[in-house]
């Protein structure tokens, strides 16, 4: 067990809708990171929080959004979904702060479906 | 930009024994990280190992250990006495930095997936 939470474990949704993903990081940590993986891929990088801003944006469609609230928790909304959107979703933290040596770690990741 | 091969699609082994996988990465920085993380059946990720880039000794977890080739820009991943429960994908990551500040972002290979044989 990573320390790290997500939830929902699964959805499904219809295409055109909006959905949102919740992640807790590990205890202490300050950093999240949103990734998607499609089916058979490997991983992109959406977007990074750190305590509460914005640090760095990867491939994140302008549809997405995400934010990191006061209490460290980060959600990832996802809207006017594409069938192409169905992916895993994994949400990851590290402690954030300078030293190199910080390290990921990964929740159990989000499946979403959109028919 | 930099990028990470993972050449190997799919590797095969008998269990208990021995199976290297490959991983190789462009870069122009010297200082870096790079880490591999297994995800098994249940998609969790997992990290493995990882190598800081200045350390010329290779990283070793238990059954799990790295040759890492700095000049070559090779990070191969050796697991020893193969086990079921260590059938997975193995991505190998690079960690640069982004926007020149002190957070990092990792680039992904695209994963082997490992079976084992019983």
């Amino acid at each position: 067990d990573s320390g790290v939470t997500q939830t929902p474990k699964h959805l499904i949704t219809a295409t055109g809708q909006r959905v949102t993903l919740r992640c807790s990081p590990r205890s202490g940590d300050l950093s999240v990171y949103w990734y998607q993986q499609s089916l058979d891929q490997g991983l992109q990088f959406l977007i990074q929080y750190y305590n509460g801003e914005e640090r760095a944006k990867g491939n994140i469609l302008e549809r997405f959004s995400a934010q990191q609230f006061p209490d460290l928790h980060s959600e990832l909304n996802l809207s006017s979904l594409e069938l192409g959107d169905s992916a895993l979703y994994f949400c990851a933290s590290s402690s954030g702060s300078l030293a190199r040596q910080e390290t990921q770690y990964f929740g159990p990741g989000t499946r979403l479906l959109v028919l | 930009a930099q990028t990470v091969t993972q050449s190997q699609p799919e590797m095969s082994v008998q269990e208990a024994e021995t199976v290297t996988l490959s991983c190789t990465y462009d870069t122009s920085e010297s200082d870096y990280y790079l880490f591999w993380y297994k995800q098994p059946p249940s998609r969790q990720m997992i990290l493995v190992i990882r190598q800081e880039a200045y350390k010329q000794q290779n990283a070793t977890e238990n059954r799990f250990s790295v040759n890492f080739q700095k000049a070559a820009k090779s990070f191969s991943l050796k697991i020893s006495d193969s086990q079921l429960g260590d059938a997975a994908m193995y991505f190998c990551a690079y960690r640069t930095k982004i926007y020149m500040d002190s957070n990092y972002q990792l680039i992904w290979g695209a994963g082997t997936k490992l079976i084992i044989k019983p």
